[in-house]
């Protein structure tokens, strides 16, 4: 079945340490998203990329990186210099770059700084 | 600037129809899509509208007057399952086709 997959599910992070999510997908799309969503607030572009070995900055890019070394493949590393990074990040894919085409969402990761 | 406005919270009956309206500021409209998020889990899209006028999908029809930069989602016979938030975006050319969300609204079904 094509989909797009987040890993892990929950993950927690002491004060001062990188952590990386994982988002692979599946379904030959060309772009792939990264999103922050904090508690009863709409989605925030954290970063984007529409092709292998290119990504754009989102809304709120600082504190975080990305790679796009594989169509498949879109990691986000959520570096130290993120002051605030409790929360809920989802990783989406859409086929295409202009244009409207349907987003597919994967099931999220839930950060926790300790 | 860019946003969307929508209502943080709704509630309804079960069997009932419920409507939730989103009105927009964009510099480079190119399209309104609506998307459900149930509580901790992925968005998942519903409905999308490039043009004016009523799409309808099942129980859910979705509307877009672009001269009034507004629409809204229209849900029929409710049932407890879509307690959920949904969430309207805008697709905006001027941003490089990226989606530009709102806050979500959150509706909530009573028996």
């Amino acid at each position: 079945d094509g989909g797009i997959t987040q890993s892990p599910k929950y993950l927690f992070r002491k004060e001062g340490q990188n952590v990386t999510l994982s988002c692979e997908q599946n379904l030959n799309h060309d772009a792939m998203y990264w999103y922050r969503q904090d508690p009863g607030q709409g989605l925030r572009l954290i970063y984007y990329s529409q092709i292998v070995n290119d990504f754009q900055k989102g809304d709120i890019a600082e504190g975080y990186s990305v790679s796009r070394e594989k169509k498949e493949s879109f990691p986000l590393t959520v570096t130290s210099a993120q002051k605030n990074p409790t929360a809920f990040y989802l990783c989406a894919s859409r086929a295409g770059k202009g244009g409207h085409t349907e987003a597919f969402f994967g099931q999220g990761t839930r950060l926790t700084v300790v | 600037g860019q946003s969307l406005e929508q209502p943080s919270e709704v509630t309804a009956v079960e069997g009932a129809i419920v409507q939730i309206n989103c009105t927009y500021q964009t510099s480079g409209f190119y399209g309104l899509s609506w998307y459900q998020q149930h509580d901790g889990g992925a968005p998942t899209f519903l409905s999308y509208n490039a043009l004016d006028g009523l799409e309808e999908t099942g129980r859910f029809s979705s509307f877009l007057s672009r001269s009034d930069s507004y629409g809204y989602l229209l849900l029929q016979e409710l049932q407890m399952k879509d307690s959920a938030s949904y969430f309207c975006a805008v697709r905006d050319m001027d941003s490089n086709y990226q989606l530009i969300w709102g806050a979500g609204t959150k509706l909530i079904i009573k028996p």
